[in-house]
Parts: structure tokens; C-alpha cells; sequence
């Protein structure tokens, strides 16, 4: 079945850093969404792409869709203690969400 | 103007007891979607149910794990004579359906602890 793939699965930031957390699939994606989950708290829609080669952005968040849509990337600037958590990508299709397998952000102040 | 409400928050059960998970989702919301996450992984879905009609149970176990939306009341997730392997924590979330997008909105979860 499709897999969605996401790395790098661990990313230590110091704060005021940008880092960037990937998502890839070997099938061409009907859309992507992303989600944030705080330690101990559940999943938080963020944004959703549709369009090959889309770009949102959300105040320090920029998502961007590949042109092929087997790729996505979440990027963050100036990276704060409240960005601490779990960024999931997934698919929605068929009626259900297959979710990549996260990176947890942990970040140095 | 509620969430996804999901109780209990947190449930310990001994093996071999059933486990009893509810979810209502948000109001106007008719689709009901339910997940499990393991610790350090991601969420894999197990069910998908509209009012009284289960759509899709492609990831749900074949045994021991039952799911249920009626006409009136939350939807329950029910394991049978749980064991050690179950202890997990369940996310509920619901959606309008189509008009929504396909945007879930999640329940708080259910952390099952399995002793």
C-alpha cells in the first residue's frame, strides 16, 4: 500500500535556527496535509496542498508541494521553543489519512 | 462550539479485560474516523465509520477489535480480552465529509495502558 516517508525522523534545532523536515512518497500523492502533535497532545492540522508545486505559507512555516507530488517539505525560520513537537505529512485518500512516520523537533534554547 | 471529545483520557486495564473507548465527534460532523499510535510512530488508521454504517475497516485487527457508530450516542471502540501489544494511544476524528476537504479534527485520544 502507499507509504509515506519522512525524514529525517529526529531533528535537534538551536533556537533561532531554520531547519527543514521532508516528506516523500514513491507514488505520485493526491494531496498532502500536515499536522503538529505537542508532547502528550494530538495532531493539529497545519495546511493542506493540493496543486503540484505549491507553496503556503504561515506566518515562520513555508510548505511547498513538489511538481511531481511525490515530494513535500515543511520549513521553518527562526526556530522557537513553542515549535516543540512532532510533524506528521499525510495523505488523504480514501476516505482516510495515511501518515508518514513523523520528526520529532526538539529544540536548544 | 466542542471538538472531538474522546473519554476516557486515560484507561488501565488488566490483560484480558475489554476496553471501552468513546468519541463524539464535532457537531455536524457525520464521518468518524478512528487511529492508533504506538510510541515514537506515527498514527495508523483502523476505521472509518458514517452513522450506523462502517465504510471502511481496512486497518482494524480481525480479532478482538470491534467499532461502532449508532444512530444516537458517541462511537465506540471496543477490544475484547486486551493484551499487553494493545497498549497504545487511540485518537478519534471526525470530518463534514467531502465538503470539508478531508480535513480530520482530532480527539484529545484515549491512552490505553494494558497491565
Amino acid at each position: 500500500g502507499q507509504q509515506v516517508m519522512q525524514i529525517p525522523q529526529y531533528q535537534h534545532v538551536q533556537e533561532g535556527e531554520d531547519f527543514t523536515t521532508y516528506c516523500n512518497s514513491s507514488t505520485t500523492l493526491s494531496n498532502i496535509q500536515w499536522y503538529k502533535q505537542r508532547p502528550g497532545g494530538h495532531p493539529v492540522f497545519l495546511i493542506q496542498l493540493v496543486k503540484s508545486g505549491e507553496v503556503k505559507k504561515q506566518k515562520r512555516l513555508t510548505f511547498q508541494f513538489g511538481e511531481a507530488k511525490k515530494n513535500s517539505s515543511l520549513h521553518i525560520t527562526a526556530t522557537q521553543t513553542t515549535d516543540v513537537g512532532t510533524y506528521f505529512c499525510a495523505e488523504a485518500a480514501g476516505n482516510k489519512l495515511t501518515f508518514g512516520g513523523g520528526t520529532r523537533v526538539l529544540v536548544k534554547p | 462550539n466542542a471538538g472531538v471529545m474522546q473519554n476516557p483520557r486515560h484507561l488501565v486495564r488488566r490483560r484480558g479485560q475489554e476496553a471501552r473507548l468513546r468519541c463524539s465527534p464535532m457537531k455536524g460532523h457525520s464521518h468518524v474516523y478512528w487511529y492508533r499510535q504506538l510510541p515514537e510512530e506515527g498514527l495508523k488508521f483502523m476505521v472509518y465509520l458514517q452513522k450506523e454504517n462502517i465504510i471502511d475497516e481496512s486497518g482494524m485487527p480481525k480479532e478482538r477489535f470491534s467499532a461502532e457508530f449508532p444512530k444516537e450516542g458517541p462511537s465506540i471502540l471496543r477490544i475484547q480480552q486486551v493484551v499487553r501489544g494493545d497498549s497504545a494511544a487511540y485518537f478519534c476524528a471526525s470530518s463534514p465529509g467531502v465538503t470539508g476537504g478531508f480535513i480530520q479534527y482530532f480527539g484529545a485520544g484515549t491512552r490505553l495502558s494494558v497491565l
